[in-house]
């Protein structure tokens, strides 16, 4: 069965920590990508790889920086967190078919509370 | 920017009844992808629709496509308890840059 597992389900931070978010998918996925949940705004992307070392933005990469050195291993880095990055985090993965994403498969999300 | 807009953003019906959800894009897709997600979880896929495609089906779940509306619907028919979720539209781009996904309805089933 396709996995993609993130490595905490709960987390706390203090604001100015620096805090490593991983996620590993066991599918030989190309894709990963990393959005963040918040209530009444959906899933909003803050940045995605299509291969090893290879990183794009996302619509929202202000404040975060990944890490993408083996195929199976996407990291979501927030270099100082703040308050304001307080929210569900979500991996996902997934196949390129020619120019088309197919379709994604996540992992149970991390909650994460910056105090 | 969000590319998918549901509505409604929230649908309350009872069990047994049919609940269609409907989905807006913007721009040229690949594909719509619905998803289904129980509270405070991941997204787990539901159906993939390409742009050449009109209509689908999977089981209870039937969406179409109108790319000349830039619109899709999502139907669960027999609805049961355990439909109650909230359900996104993803459209993958035409330039395959990224998917972006809509803000969702959420769906309660009464008993």
């Amino acid at each position: 069965d396709v996995k993609v597992t993130q490595s905490s389900r709960y987390l706390v931070k203090r604001t100015g920590e620096k805090v490593f978010l991983e996620c590993v998918q066991d599918m030989d996925h190309e894709n990963m990508f990393w959005y963040r949940q918040d209530p009444g705004l959906g899933l909003r992307l803050i940045y995605f790889s299509y291969d090893v070392k290879m990183k794009e933005k996302g619509d929202i990469p202000e404040g975060y920086s990944v890490s993408r050195e083996k195929k199976e291993r996407f990291s979501l880095i927030l270099e100082s967190a703040s308050t304001n990055q307080t929210s569900m985090y979500l991996c996902a993965s997934s196949l390129q078919t020619g120019s088309s994403f197919e379709k994604l498969f996540f992992g149970s999300g991390t909650q994460l509370s910056v105090l | 920017s969000q590319q998918g807009e549901e509505d409604p953003q929230a649908l309350s019906i009872q069990e047994g009844e049919n609940a269609t959800m409907n989905c807006s894009y913007k721009t040229s897709i690949n594909n719509l992808q619905w998803y289904r997600q129980n509270s405070g979880r991941g997204l787990v896929h539901l159906i993939l629709i390409r742009s050449n495609e009109r209509e689908k089906h999977s089981g209870r779940l039937r969406v179409t496509l109108d790319t000349s509306k830039k619109s899709s619907s999502l139907l669960i028919t027999a609805s049961r308890a355990a439909d109650t979720a909230s359900y996104f539209c993803a459209t993958a781009n035409s330039s395959a840059s990224k998917i972006i996904f809509g803000s969702g309805t959420r769906l309660s089933i009464r008993p």
